[in-house]
């Protein structure tokens, strides 16, 4: 059973420039969510996907956005790249159904550098 | 507004003994869960235990447990028997019954030292 999967695993790419972060979810799972994670910190919250729209977003500009697609697969896309943006991106997938009590399943990130 | 705080940014245990990651939060819900996960050089997080907010006896999962002391807002992960593989980044997570999302605290790094 695939868990969570992301691609590329790393990236490097220019200030200014335009780049999009796929993910897999677990077999089963429908809700897709986002987090960055800076050197030495724990994850944020950057949004999450249900049912191909955004449900809920956390403190983070609209040069970042997402998309969710039928086979519950998700993309996120940053614009205009910022040195500030060079993390750690964390995809984690979950069952709407499953409420609160349940934790994520996440995958191993993809790493952004931005130079 | 929901908030964790780890106030061990790093901790060192002799294998096999065993260590308690400290964890407090705060939250307005009355609702909510608890939870610690495991970051390997790998990046993967990975999911440990679980402690509702109504549950009354403390979690435990194998060697993990989950020291719970809901007056003082506190979720202390404790590891029995320390194995080299412990070795990694330790963070608690809280999320609320009304929200989709985690809230993370800042990780602590565990060290276990042959």
């Amino acid at each position: 059973d695939a868990g969570v999967t992301q691609s590329p695993t790393h990236l490097i790419k220019t200030r200014g420039q335009q780049v999009t972060l796929r993910c897999s979810p677990k077999s089963g799972h429908d809700t897709v969510s986002w987090y960055q994670q800076a050197l030495g910190q724990g994850p944020q919250f950057i949004f999450q996907y249900y049912e191909e729209e955004e449900r809920q977003r956390g403190n983070f500009p609209d040069r970042f956005s997402g998309h969710q697609f039928p086979n519950y697969s998700s993309e996120l896309n940053v614009n205009a790249l910022l040195l500030g943006d060079s993390a750690l991106y964390l995809c984690a997938s979950s069952l709407a159904s499953g409420g609160y009590r349940y934790g994520y399943t996440f995958g191993s990130g993809t790493r952004l550098t931005v130079v | 507004a929901q908030k964790i705080t780890q106030t061990q940014p790093g901790m060192f245990v002799q294998e096999k003994e065993a260590v308690t990651l400290d964890c407090t939060y705060d939250t307005s819900d009355p609702s909510y869960g608890l939870f610690w996960y495991k970051q390997p050089s790998s990046g993967e997080m990975i999911f440990l235990i679980y402690q509702g907010s109504y549950d009354q006896q403390n979690a435990t999962e194998g060697r993990y447990s989950l020291n719970f002391q809901k007056a003082r807002k506190s979720a202390n992960l404790v590891i029995s028997a320390s194995q080299l593989g412990d070795s990694a980044m330790y963070f608690c997570a809280m999320r609320e019954r009304g929200g989709q999302n985690f809230v993370f605290g800042p990780g602590t790094r565990l060290s276990v030292l042959p």
